[in-house]
């Protein structure tokens, strides 16, 4: 049981390259999330997916796309990558709301780093 | 849209010294969770807050939910070495699956 795992750990992008970000959990949840950690700012919602299949903006949306690929993965794509994007990248995952269990369970995180 | 707030930004205590983060949302708040990140790691659930006026403990940590469900507090008592990190509210409204995350507390104790 691996819980959230997320590939890569580290990367360098230059300005411009693009990239996915792979996420993969077995833990049979429906959420799934991105999010991206600067210092001093905490963690903001890049996008989340509620159940396969669907997806929805968070508070930092711009730059970045997703795709749910199966109930298990979560994938997040810069096209085209912009230093303003170097940061720290969570992936999570937990059941959906008013299920009484709606703990976020953290992958490791990805350092990207945008010349 | 929804922000939410907490303080201090740092917070560098003794051993033994006790220590509160608070958190104050700009709407009312469905539920409350608390984590904690150590230095390089990632956030680690510490418990979730649902109920108006809610009070929960878990050893030397107590965590408080304001009667409006718009505030929220983490107070650790006596606290250790190994309480160094970093903690985060994240709340979120009715409705919607989205949480927000307050910007942290980085606690030091100092040996």
């Amino acid at each position: 049981n691996a819980g959230v795992t997320q590939t890569p750990k580290f990367q360098v992008l230059k300005t411009g390259q693009s990239m996915t970000l792979q996420c993969a959990q077995d833990m049979n949840h429906n959420s799934m999330y991105w999010y991206r950690q600067d210092p001093g700012m905490g963690l903001r919602l890049i996008y989340y997916s509620a159940s396969e299949g669907t997806t929805d903006k968070g508070e930092v949306p711009n730059g970045y796309n997703v795709s749910r690929l199966n109930k298990r993965e979560f994938s997040l794509r810069l096209e085209s990558a912009a230093p303003s994007q170097t940061s720290v990248y969570f992936c999570a995952s937990s059941e959906p709301p008013n299920r009484g269990r709606e703990t976020q369970y953290f992958g490791p995180g990805t350092r990207l780093l945008v010349l | 849209g929804q922000q939410v707030m907490q303080i201090p930004q740092y917070q560098h205590v003794q051993e033994g010294e006790d220590f509160t983060t608070y958190c104050n949302s700009s709407t009312t708040l469905s539920n409350i969770q608390w984590y904690k990140q150590r230095p390089g790691g990632h956030p680690v659930f510490l418990i979730q807050l649902v109920k108006s006026g809610e009070v929960k403990k878990q050893k030397r940590l107590t965590f408080q939910f304001g009667e409006a469900k718009k505030n929220s507090s983490l107070h650790i008592t006596a606290t250790q070495t190994t309480d160094v990190g970093t903690y985060f509210c994240a709340g979120r409204g009715s409705g919607t699956y989205k949480y927000i995350f307050g910007t942290g507390t980085r606690l030091k104790v100092l040996a």
